[in-house]
């Protein structure tokens, strides 16, 4: 059975920081793109970053850029993602997502982790 | 504003069948047979229901279709049931990022 498990959530300052963790079991994680979407409380999806099976090739929505990075381990079947220079805007559900056909049908999602940026 | 658009809500009732359309631009749904479909249960994670314009997941109702004229992309709900009662978004791959749609509220009445 394929399992997501993100954690790392929770409440941070504004310009602060905090790393998503997402663990992955029940498929072969090294063969799969991986991304992370996120939803403001109330509001709709929006995809944050995808990272291909290597780690080489990596995307980021426009607002993001310069601040998160998306990267992952598949000697420990993890997919990251690294938030710095946290704004109130950034505030959301976070998930982790397997693409199920490249580029961006995504198949299997976590049940999501909250970060809450405010002061 | 969402990047691709979708109507607000949508409703029908049991056994009739619905359309939800998500309209977009040449670069984005108009430019690529990426198109993909979610249902999201309040609370619950978004499921996959259509990929690539038209195609279901193995195991997913054949009540579930897809299609797409030139820029709009369209999900059709036939035979509705209770269950179906959901948000459902649309996506569109464009070139080197994912657009989701604002999402649509469908009420079965």
């Amino acid at each position: 059975e394929v399992q997501l498990v993100e954690s790392g959530g929770g409440l941070v300052q504004p310009g602060g920081s905090l790393r998503l963790s997402c663990a992955a079991s029940g498929f072969i994680f090294s063969s799969y793109w991986m991304s992370w979407v996120r939803q403001a409380p109330g509001k709709g999806l929006e995809w944050v970053a995808s990272i291909d099976h290597f780690g080489s090739e990596k995307y980021y929505v426009d607002s993001v850029k310069g601040r998160f990075t998306i990267s992952r381990d598949n000697a420990k079947n993890s997919l990251y993602l690294q938030m710095s220079s946290l704004r109130a805007e950034d505030t959301a559900v976070y998930y982790c997502a397997k693409v199920y056909v490249v580029p961006a049908a995504l198949d299997y999602w976590g049940q999501g982790t909250l970060v809450t940026v405010s002061s | 504003q969402s990047a691709l658009t979708q109507p607000a809500s949508v409703s029908g009732s049991p056994g009739q069948s619905i359309t939800i359309s998500c309209t977009g631009t040449s670069s984005d749904v108009g430019g690529f047979n990426y198109v993909s479909w979610y249902q999201q249960h309040p609370g619950k994670a978004p499921k996959l229901m259509i990929y690539d314009v038209s195609n279901r997941p193995s195991g997913l109702s054949h009540r579930f279709s897809g299609s797409k004229s030139g820029n709009t992309a369209s999900l059709t709900i036939s035979g509705l049931q209770a269950e179906d009662e959901a948000d459902y978004y649309c996506s569109s791959y464009t070139t080197g990022r994912t657009l989701f749609g604002g999402g649509t509220k469908l009420t079965v009445l």
